[in-house]
């Protein structure tokens, strides 16, 4: 079985302020993890993805994720928030080998005050 | 960039209706997944297709869902005689190939609520 952790179901930051959205991540096996950001009234779009190699991965809108394969995690990372990257983050993660059907953590509302 | 299209975007029907959710996925993807989000709770999977056959499905998916492609273009999922509990998001996703590596292309979704 596999499953994703997503600990906080909101993040609050200043724009300007690095933002970290958590996720922990649970897999027989190694893992493909991917993030997606969801704005309202649309569908989800992919942000990131590790597959493997390089632990820290760079994706859109200046977003990055480091992979912690000994801590099971794959935070969401970036260095100057702003007001227009407020939405919902969802981590997903598959096993590699596996089904191939991502399983996805319920999501953390990210809010970058002005 | 190509889009997957779902439509409607907002369907309300009563219980023990039978609702049909239409997706059109980016034209040369070739695998196409359901989820559904129920308010403030995760994303979850519903079903898989690929080569006009269901792949895969999770417990969800009993008998009062089904999927099909009728026409090469159109990708749907039919919910039999709905409940209360099928009030959700819907989403449509697909993508070129599979493997795990390629990321779902995601639609905006459809928001059925069963009254």
């Amino acid at each position: 079985a596999q499953s994703v952790a997503q600990p906080e179901d909101q993040v609050n930051v200043a724009e300007g302020n690095p933002l970290t959205v958590k996720c922990t991540y649970s897999v027989s096996g190694n893992p493909y993890l991917f993030w997606y950001v969801q704005y309202p009234n649309r569908g989800l779009q992919f942000l990131l993805k590790y597959i493997t190699g390089d632990n820290l991965v760079k994706g859109s809108y200046g977003f990055e994720a480091e992979f912690n394969k000994s801590q099971t995690s794959f935070h969401l990372k970036k260095p100057s928030a702003l007001v227009s990257d407020s939405a919902l983050y969802f981590c997903a993660v598959i096993r590699s080998g596996g089904s191939y059907i991502p399983t996805f953590g319920r999501g953390t509302s990210l809010i970058v005050h002005p | 960039e190509p889009e997957v299209t779902q439509t409607p975007s907002h369907q309300v029907t009563q219980m023990g209706q039978e609702v049909i959710l239409r997706c059109v996925p980016i034209s040369n993807h070739l695998y196409f997944y359901w989820y559904r989000q129920i308010l403030g709770q995760k994303v979850e999977f519903l079903v898989s297709f690929y080569n006009n056959e269901i792949s895969e499905k999770s417990e969800i998916f009993d008998d009062q869902f089904s999927v099909e492609r009728p026409d090469g273009s159109n990708f749907t999922l039919k919910i039999r005689s709905t409940k209360l509990e099928d009030s959700a998001m819907y989403f449509c996703a697909s993508i070129l190939r599979g493997g795990g590596e390629s990321p779902l292309h995601f639609g905006n979704g459809t928001r059925l609520t069963v009254t």
